[in-house]
């Protein structure tokens, strides 16, 4: 088992530039979730999926759009990067289940990106 | 909405010196707590899952307490390998982690 992947590793843009980051899992998670992490302010969520074909907006949505067209694959793409923009990336997955139980979200190793 | 604190923002700690990390939370509904252990430049690593008050759960030096309005970690004779910066998180019924901004804990040999 891969986990939680991510690519690229690191990435900088210029502003205005768009690009998609990357990321899959292998363990058939039907949760899965976007957070960025800047220093002082904690992990904050992106977007998220319930599954194939469901997505939506978390905390910091804007100037992000996400797709989820299989179970594995959640990509992250910044439509016209700004400064701002500039953070640590993570993706996670999670197991749903259907009771009231919660299920622990399996981080990946994170994308730093600098917009310039 | 739901709002995690967590304090301090900061922990030194001489090895074998044993301490407490807090996280306070607001929530409506609560699924679950978790505490999750982040080495520099890697993402976090699940530690536990709390569900209801009184609950307690242990690994190795760290334990893990929830009461209806925080949740403790302390760490029991701390080794260098324990430092780390600790994220405490809360899930309400849609699924959506709430992350504190965690404490960063340093233990010196």
């Amino acid at each position: 088992n891969a986990g939680v992947t991510q690519t690229p590793k690191f990435q900088v843009l210029k502003t205005g530039q768009s690009m998609t980051l990357q990321c899959a899992q292998d363990m058939n998670h039907e949760y899965m979730s976007w957070y960025r992490q800047d220093p002082g302010m904690g992990l904050r969520l992106i977007h998220y999926s319930v599954g194939a074909g469901i997505t939506d907006q978390g905390e910091v949505p804007n100037g992000y759009n996400v797709s989820r067209s299989t179970t594995e694959d959640f990509p992250l793409r910044l439509l016209s990067a700004a400064p701002s923009q500039t953070s640590v990336y993570f993706c996670a997955s999670s197991y749903m289940g259907q009771g009231e139980f919660s299920y622990e979200q399996y981080f990946g190793p994170g994308t730093r990106l600098t917009v310039t | 909405e739901d709002q995690v604190t967590q304090s301090p923002e900061a922990l030194r700690l001489q090895e074998g010196e044993s301490s407490s990390l807090n996280c306070s939370y607001t929530v409506s509904g609560l699924r679950g707590l978790f505490w999750y252990r982040q080495d520099p430049g890697k993402g976090p690593e699940f530690l536990f899952t709390l569900y209801s008050a009184g609950e307690e759960k242990e690994k190795e030096r760290l334990k893990a307490t929830l009461t209806k309005k925080e949740s403790f970690l302390h760490i029991t004779a701390p080794k260098p390998e324990d430092s780390a910066t600790y994220l405490c998180a809360v899930q309400a019924g849609d699924y959506k982690l709430s992350f504190g901004a965690g404490t960063t804990v340093t233990v010196r040999a």
